[in-house]
């Protein structure tokens, strides 16, 4: 019953560190995104993977780098960290939807909340 | 225009009303919907899928209209429980791009 985990739930950075976040599925889903989410805001899109070895970039990559080995794992690196990135990070993946089997549907981590100071 | 957008909110109901969210959609090749629950502080959880012939998960009944490109979620009898922000999710042609509308939120009071 894993389905998306993601590591560490809380983390606070200085300005200038680097760390990754890391994420992992075991439903077999070939797409993974990550987003993030400002307080009272929307998610937005950083990065995603259509497969393993195959990464692009989404609405806000700045300041982030992915990577995607296996299938299972699509790890987010933040290189530099800036106040700016204080923010909670939703990693994802998508498949068909496991009550009718149509269509893909998308299943998110619990979060992880980042702060930068 | 945004690919996805939302009726804006918050919606503030008493317990027990009814009420309607919408969410119109620019591309008219997108080929699944759905809407989405997210709690405070919490990650979004599939509420439901959106089917053109309409489909009803008890107190909810989602809607899609395709000429229109509209989806509709209406909850009905509505309980303190169901305050949250209701997000409305469109995957386009292709089944991985995913667009997230900005999510409605929803305040139901005793």
């Amino acid at each position: 019953n894993a389905g998306v985990t993601q590591t560490p739930k809380f983390r606070i950075l200085k300005i200038g560190q680097s760390m990754t976040l890391q994420c992992t599925q075991d439903m077999n889903h070939n797409y993974m995104y990550w987003y993030r989410q400002d307080p009272g805001m929307g998610l937005k899109l950083i990065y995603y993977s259509v497969g393993a070895g195959i990464t692009d970039k989404g609405e806000v990559p700045n300041g982030y780098n992915v990577s995607r080995s296996t299938t299972e794992d699509f790890p987010l690196r933040l290189e530099l960290a800036a106040p700016s990135q204080t923010s909670v990070y939703f990693c994802a993946s998508s498949g068909p939807n496991p009550r009718d089997h149509s269509g893909n549907t998308i299943y998110f981590g619990e979060g992880s909340w980042l702060t930068v100071v | 225009r945004k690919e996805v957008e939302q009726d804006p909110g918050p919606f503030n109901v008493p317990e027990g009303a009814t009420v309607a969210f919408n969410c119109t959609y620019s591309n008219s090749a997108s080929q699944s919907f759905f809407w989405y629950r997210q709690d405070c502080r919490k990650e979004p959880k599939l509420l439901m899928s959106v089917y053109s012939s309409g489909n009803e998960d008890g107190r909810f009944t989602a809607q899609l209209n395709r000429a229109s490109q509209y989806i509709s979620l209406l909850i009905r009898d509505s309980k303190l429980s169901d305050s949250a922000t209701y997000l409305c999710v469109v995957i386009d042609t292709g089944g991985f791009k995913t667009i997230f509308g900005a999510g409605t939120r929803l305040f139901v009071k005793a």
